[in-house]
């Protein structure tokens, strides 16, 4: 079983929709979960971080663990076709000094007008 | 903004040569790593390092694979003898602390190609 899963996609929805984006894990210590965002030929950027289980809202972005059921999800409001990346999962153990992320593979959004 | 820069952006190298990749990371950042990405794979912790030794490496980072910061601003890769399977995209990022895990900011990668 993989650590983390995540469908590669591609997901296509029209501008406007809500989309939901899945991860699940398999590592129960898993303590810290992210969404990071990452266009063509750059780096990922962090969207959205979260603490064990839980919600968080940050403008049109949603996180939500859940870590009895070993599953996180990021939704996206009215979304736009700015909104087209490839979206990653991560988490983390907080091992010690510095942390390692464990990264899912991503799903690839497509926002169509 | 503050950013991490990478570069070069992309090398070509023939297998079996010395590779160095060069890293920037955001001034005022006290931990440093590098991932990896093979085309059409996930993103891949290589190395973290803080206070001027390795905190963390995977299983990934052997021998052939060595970390610097030769100076207060530069954070290297370096891979002695090159191989195909180390053709990927390579990603250095940097974070103020620990703690907060996950704040990690990216540079935009180096791609390394092996012939």
């Amino acid at each position: 079983q993989k650590e983390v899963e995540q469908d590669p996609g591609p997901l296509s929805v029209p501008e406007g929709a809500i989309v939901s984006l899945n991860c699940t894990y398999s590592n129960s210590a898993f303590q810290y979960f992210m969404w990071y965002r990452q266009y063509s030929r750059k780096g990922p950027e962090l969207l959205m971080y979260t603490y064990s289980s839980g919600n968080k809202e940050d403008g049109r972005f949603t996180a939500q663990v859940d870590k009895s059921s070993k599953y996180i999800s990021l939704f996206i409001r009215d979304s736009q076709p700015s909104d087209s990346a490839t979206y990653l999962c991560a988490m983390s153990l907080n091992t010690g000094t510095a942390s390692k992320l464990t990264f899912g593979t991503g799903t690839r959004l497509q926002v169509t007008l | 903004e503050p950013e991490v820069t990478q570069t070069p952006s992309h090398q070509v190298t023939q297998m079996g040569q010395e590779v160095i990749l060069r890293c920037v990371p955001i001034s005022n950042h006290l931990y440093f790593y590098w991932y990896r990405q093979i085309l059409g794979q996930k993103v891949e912790f290589l190395v973290s390092f803080y206070n001027n030794e390795i905190s963390e490496k995977s299983e990934i980072f052997d021998d052939q694979f060595s970390v610097e910061r030769p100076d207060g601003s530069n954070f290297t890769l370096k891979i002695r003898s090159t191989k195909l399977e180390d053709s990927a995209m390579y990603f250095c990022a940097s974070s103020a602390r620990t703690g907060l895990t996950g704040e990690l900011f990216f540079g935009e990668g180096s791609r390394l190609t092996v012939l």
